[in-house]
């Protein structure tokens, strides 16, 4: 495609609900990240995966947050028993190469998760 | 911890003046710093620095790094009402991989709102 894409843009869920957060991104790319933007901050790393391999996984807040890349392409972070500190916006970005410094990481529009 | 902070936090001025939007880091074994532009969607890229004193442009923006005092600078001329964004700036970290490859991890900072009124 054109670009990173992320499904739903927007999602509202009642605290205790599960949701998964898809993302598409740019065909070929090898590295794929996701950051969690709460309102008025920058965005903050949850985890990353290089190709299907889910190598750093430092940022997930707690074990609600699982995320995985089966065939290297799409992705899903999924977010158990939601709360209200989980809304935020969820960026997903991928590169072309694995990493090094000198490939620019692109950005998907993110989905907007109001939790109630 | 890895840290960046930017100031200031929100900035409003009018057309035609020129900004200064400063970043502050502390991170182990810095590679890169880069400076996106956020409005309501995807931060879009607009630089990356990492060499010291080199400067960055891209026609009304402009960017330098200094490793010694561990800052950036973000400069707008001749400001635009399209230019009213949030600028965030970003470090990549130490290296992740077996081979010391950087995973490209990015540290970002609060941003900074900026406000151009016609």
């Amino acid at each position: 495609g054109a670009g990173v894409s992320q499904s739903p843009r927007y999602k509202v869920a009642k605290r205790g609900q599960d949701v998964a957060l898809r993302c598409d991104p740019i065909s070929g790319h090898v590295s794929l990240f996701w950051y969690q933007q709460a309102l008025g901050q920058g965005p903050e790393f949850l985890t990353y995966f290089q190709n299907e391999a889910q190598l750093d996984k430092s940022g997930l807040p707690s074990d609600r947050f699982f995320a995985e890349r089966p065939e290297g392409s799409v992705s899903t972070l999924k977010i158990q028993r939601t709360q209200q500190e989980d809304s935020a916006v969820y960026l997903c970005a991928s590169s072309l190469a694995r990493g090094g410094g000198s490939n620019e990481q692109f950005f998907g529009p993110g989905t907007r998760l109001t939790v109630l | 911890e890895d840290k960046v902070v930017q100031s200031p936090l929100s900035l409003v001025v009018h057309e035609g003046d020129t900004v200064t939007l400063n970043c502050s880091y502390e991170v182990t074994n810095f590679r890169s710093l880069l400076w996106y532009k956020q409005e309501k969607k995807a931060p879009t890229f607009l630089f990356m620095l990492t060499s010291s004193g080199i400067e960055k442009k891209s026609g009304r923006l402009s960017s330098i790094l200094d490793k010694k005092e561990l800052f950036s600078i973000l400069n707008i001329t001749a400001t635009q009402t399209g230019d009213s964004a949030v600028y965030l700036c970003a470090v990549e970290g130490p290296p992740r991989g077996a081979d010391g490859t950087s995973y490209g991890k990015l540290t970002f900072g609060q941003g900074t709102i900026l406000t151009v009124h016609p």
